[in-house]
């Protein structure tokens, strides 16, 4: 079945030391998101990529950041994770559709612990 | 800005009752689309059901329809016949079309449902 894939589905980390997130996808989507969902929090947006075109959220930290090596992957940097970067990251792909329906489908996330 | 508004913290449905969450929205756009997604504890976002602005009937998909009140920006889910299994968290999203060419989602809060046995 196509599908968004998230690795690892846990990690844990030290305070400072640098670690990536990993997400495929399988549906050859056009975008892909990346979100931070802190506890019993809604997700927020960090970025998304439009094929190549990355598009950063304007209160998303320095210390985040992303890679898109080719369709079907996207990485999540965290350069010095802090104990406030704990949390759970989504990540989502949707194609772009016009004005019709958009559905992003979403990853089963990455929960990051971080010591 | 566009804005999502659950005023519904926590729920707590009977097992085969139907359940309300609400939602309420705001923006300026005439073209928008409002999302309901589930996030079970295990954390991954499933989606439920979409409806689109312009749509003139309400949707449903099995056992989750949409109450889509536009005049009162509303776009409440309702799950009928509830199962145990529909305990979770239930996000309302808007999608934002950004002028990227993408399309963003903001959710609200959320409203966490509990069904009783």
């Amino acid at each position: 079945d196509a599908m968004v894939i998230q690795n690892p589905r846990y990690q844990v980390t030290q305070f400072g030391k640098p670690v990536t997130l990993s997400c495929s996808q399988t549906l050859n989507h056009n975008v892909m998101y990346w979100y931070q969902q802190k506890s019993s929090q809604a997700p927020k947006l960090l970025f998304h990529y439009y094929d190549k075109d990355f598009n950063n959220e304007a209160d998303t930290p320095d210390n985040f950041q992303s890679r898109r090596p080719n369709t079907s992957f996207c990485f999540l940097d965290i350069r010095s994770p802090g104990l406030g970067d704990a949390a759970m990251y989504l990540c989502a792909t949707s194609i772009l559709a016009g004005v019709g329906y958009n559905e992003q489908f979403f990853g089963p996330g990455t929960r990051l612990t971080v010591l | 800005a566009q804005k999502i508004t659950q005023t519904q913290p926590g729920m707590f449905v009977q097992e085969k009752e139907a359940v309300t969450l609400d939602c309420t929205y705001d923006t300026s756009d005439q073209s928008y689309g409002l999302f309901w997604y589930k996030q079970p504890s295990s954390g991954e976002m499933i989606f439920l059901i979409y409806q689109g602005s312009y749509d003139e009937q309400n949707a449903t998909e099995g056992r989750y329809s949409l109450n889509f009140q536009k005049a009162r920006k509303s776009a409440n889910l309702v799950i009928s016949a509830s199962q145990l299994g529909d305990s979770a968290m239930y996000f309302c999203a808007m999608r934002d079309p950004s002028g990227a060419g993408s399309y963003q989602l903001t959710f609200g809060k959320g409203t966490k449902l509990s069904v009783i046995p």
